[in-house]
């Protein structure tokens, strides 16, 4: 089975700084991977989605990620957050074919002035 | 608009009443599902539903059950509601090959 660690409950950063959130995962096989962001009293979002090739990928909003195998993890990056990235990111796993998504505990980021 | 739709979006009921849910997507998507997010912000898929094969979560209590008139619309049913059934309940489509699931905004569930 698989399962999603997000180690980081909740993260406060000034704005123009950077940010990174972590995500490990525990799969038998590399999962499909996903980073979603949840703004206040609004469904998820998502921001980028990794499923092979190139371990850095791209998403909306400046936001990247990169893929690490040997490390089971899937990082979510922005050089420079705004106050409107203030939200819950949630990182996911599925194994594809249209089952669910396993989602992690999420990060609550709180970009202040 | 091309999305997912969810209606109410808050419902306050009391203990051992009936609620219903809706849900409809215009995506085009072959599969449906329900999670439930706690006051934590946690995450647990609650059902998948695709071409009329309903995958459960096992944890998932016997008074929930999910209701599809079309591959379009994926409803919720609460029999009887206990207090710990308080939660935002959002709905979410994909299409049948890929994993990307959008989301809709959710209903707000209070059982007083």
């Amino acid at each position: 089975a698989q399962s999603v660690t997000q180690p980081d409950a909740r993260v406060t950063v000034s704005e123009g700084a950077s940010l990174q959130l972590r995500c490990k995962y525990s799969s038998s096989v590399t999962p499909y991977l996903f980073w979603y962001v949840q703004y206040p009293r609004q469904g998820l979002q998502l921001l980028l989605k990794y499923y092979s090739g190139d371990p850095v990928v791209q998403g909306v909003n400046g936001f990247e990620a990169e893929f690490s195998k040997s490390n089971s993890s899937f990082h979510l990056r922005k050089a420079s957050v705004h106050w409107s990235d203030s939200a819950v990111y949630f990182c996911a796993v599925s194994m594809g074919g249209g089952r669910a998504l396993i989602f992690g505990t999420g990060t609550t980021v709180s970009v202040s002035p | 608009e091309t999305a997912v739709f969810q209606t109410p979006n808050y419902h306050v009921t009391q203990v051992g009443n009936e609620v219903s849910f809706n849900c409809k997507q215009t995506l085009g998507h072959d599969t449906m599902y329900w999670y439930k997010q706690d006051s934590k912000k946690l995450l647990k898929i609650m059902f998948s539903y695709n071409n009329k094969q309903l995958i459960v979560n096992e944890t998932v209590p016997r008074r929930f059950s999910p209701q599809s008139s079309d591959k379009a619309h994926l409803n919720l049913r609460i029999k009887s509601v206990e207090p710990e059934d308080s939660a935002v309940y959002l709905c979410a489509s994909s299409p049948g090959q890929y994993t990307e699931v959008f989301f809709g905004k959710g209903t707000r569930l209070t059982v007083v």
